[in-house]
């Protein structure tokens, strides 16, 4: 079964700083997706990416696919307290877009 | 517009007793339906998806079981709680062809 490997586990940065958390996969993805999650709550779909090598941004996020398509990075430029959260990375097994696995998250915690 | 509901938001139960997590989605026909857990501080985990009415596949064995009664109705059961069930449950529907997965508020279950 494919396996999702989130770092690092827990992030504490200072509002305005950069950070990035990275995503790797025990097998070739289909379809990388990242989620973002405030406690207690359900989850919030960020972005998807497919091809190897892809790169896609919303506001200051910003998500890469490598070429090999087992690892994907999330970068947050000039972090703010809204950015704060559980970020998910979950991935398509099979390919067949019928169902995902999850990654174990990151907390990002964002110091004003 | 497509929205998903999941009741109750927090439910607190003895060991040994039912439970009974319902979740429906509006708007749309067919869709995919999930149950995922999320334990403290953990990542997400399949536990049911369905590809239609009648139709569970089990990701997890335990004493969890899933149900899927009409075409937007997915209810999450159990005959007898156990302290390892206690979590935070979430429904989610996505559309076969399509690439994002919509989660419900989650409930957060409390097994005492």
């Amino acid at each position: 079964s494919q396996e999702l490997e989130q770092s690092p586990q827990s992030l504490i940065v200072q509002e305005g700083k950069n950070l990035t958390i990275n995503c790797t996969s025990s097998k070739t993805l289909y379809g990388l997706y990242w989620y973002k999650q405030k406690y207690g709550e359900g989850l919030i779909f960020l972005m998807m990416l497919q091809k190897g090598g892809e790169e896609k941004s919303h506001e200051k996020i910003t998500a890469k696919l490598d070429e090999k398509k087992q690892q994907s990075s999330l970068h947050i430029t000039a972090s703010q307290p809204s950015h704060a959260g559980i970020y998910l990375c979950g991935a398509d097994p099979s390919g067949s877009a019928r169902q995902l696995t999850f990654g174990s998250g990151t907390q990002l915690t964002v110091l004003p | 517009s497509q929205t998903i509901h999941q009741w109750p938001a927090t439910l607190v139960q003895p060991v040994g007793s039912p439970l009974s997590l319902e979740c429906t989605v509006e708007g749309t026909s067919n869709p995919n339906l999930y149950w995922y857990r999320q334990a403290a501080g953990r990542g997400l985990q399949l536990l049911f998806y369905s590809v239609g009415i009648g139709q569970i596949s089990s990701e997890v064995p335990q004493n969890l079981s899933a149900s899927r009664p009409q075409d937007r109705q997915f209810i999450l059961s159990s005959k007898k709680l156990l302290l390892s069930d206690s979590g935070f449950y979430l429904c989610a529907w996505k559309t076969d062809w399509s690439e994002k997965l919509f989660f419900g508020s989650g409930t957060q279950l409390s097994v005492l």
